[in-house]
């Protein structure tokens, strides 16, 4: 099946200590992004990237770090420097369509908490 | 970054009812919306791209109707039915690949 994955579902970690997300796509799909959210409010975007080895921030990439090694991998550390980081993590792949418009498809999310 | 706003925040609908909710955004510079849906435990699903003023598009029971010179986005589901219970979010476009989103609407459908 394609599609993309992220796991764990839910993750717990002791304030101080950065922590991975992993986020995996098998679609072929170039563009990757990360994004958080927060009751309340929406998807936030946290980094994204258009490319292998190629990286952007986001609107709140404060605390964050990414690395693009694989096309068909995407991992997010939370670092110690992440003020708030508990909340819900979602990962997404894009594909190109017709007219320079994109399509993106979403992971199942993993939930973050920080004690 | 641009402001995308959705209304009512959440909606609570009799089974068999028709309704509507409001994405509104920044009309200067607009080059698509995007509408998803999220079900409760899995992962937000793609419903629409849009793009032209006067633009609607139609899947199913649900619509959505364009207006970019106003800046804002309908999308009208008919006869709501339990498993349209979901949050729907609406996002624009701002730059190469980059969507902004909005804080969505949580519909509940009750039987």
């Amino acid at each position: 099946d394609g599609g993309i994955t992220q796991s764990p579902k839910y993750l717990f970690r002791k304030e101080g200590q950065n922590v991975t997300l992993s986020c995996e796509q098998n679609l072929n799909h170039d563009a990757m992004y990360w994004y958080r959210q927060d009751p309340g409010q929406g998807l936030r975007l946290i980094y994204y990237s258009q490319i292998v080895n190629d990286f952007q921030k986001g609107d709140i990439a404060e605390g964050y770090s990414v690395s693009r090694e694989k096309k068909e991998s995407f991992p997010l550390t939370v670092t110690s420097a992440q003020k708030n980081p508990t909340a819900f993590y979602l990962c997404a792949s894009s594909i190109s369509l017709a007219g320079g418009l994109y399509e993106q498809y979403f992971g199942p999310g993993t939930r973050l908490t920080v004690t | 970054i641009l402001n995308v706003e959705q209304s009512p925040q959440s909606l609570h609908v009799q089974e068999g009812d028709s309704t509507n909710f409001t994405c509104s955004f920044p009309s200067s510079n607009f080059y698509a919306l995007h509408w998803y849906r999220w079900e409760t435990a899995k992962s937000p699903e793609a419903l629409f791209v849009m793009t032209l003023n006067g633009d609607e598009k139609k899947k199913g029971r649900i619509s959505a109707t364009l207006n970019t010179k106003e800046g804002y986005s309908y999308l009208y589901i008919k006869g709501s039915q339990p498993e349209d219970s979901a949050t729907y979010l609406c996002a624009i476009i701002q730059g190469a690949q980059k969507l902004v989103f909005g804080q969505g609407t949580r519909l509940t459908i009750n039987p």
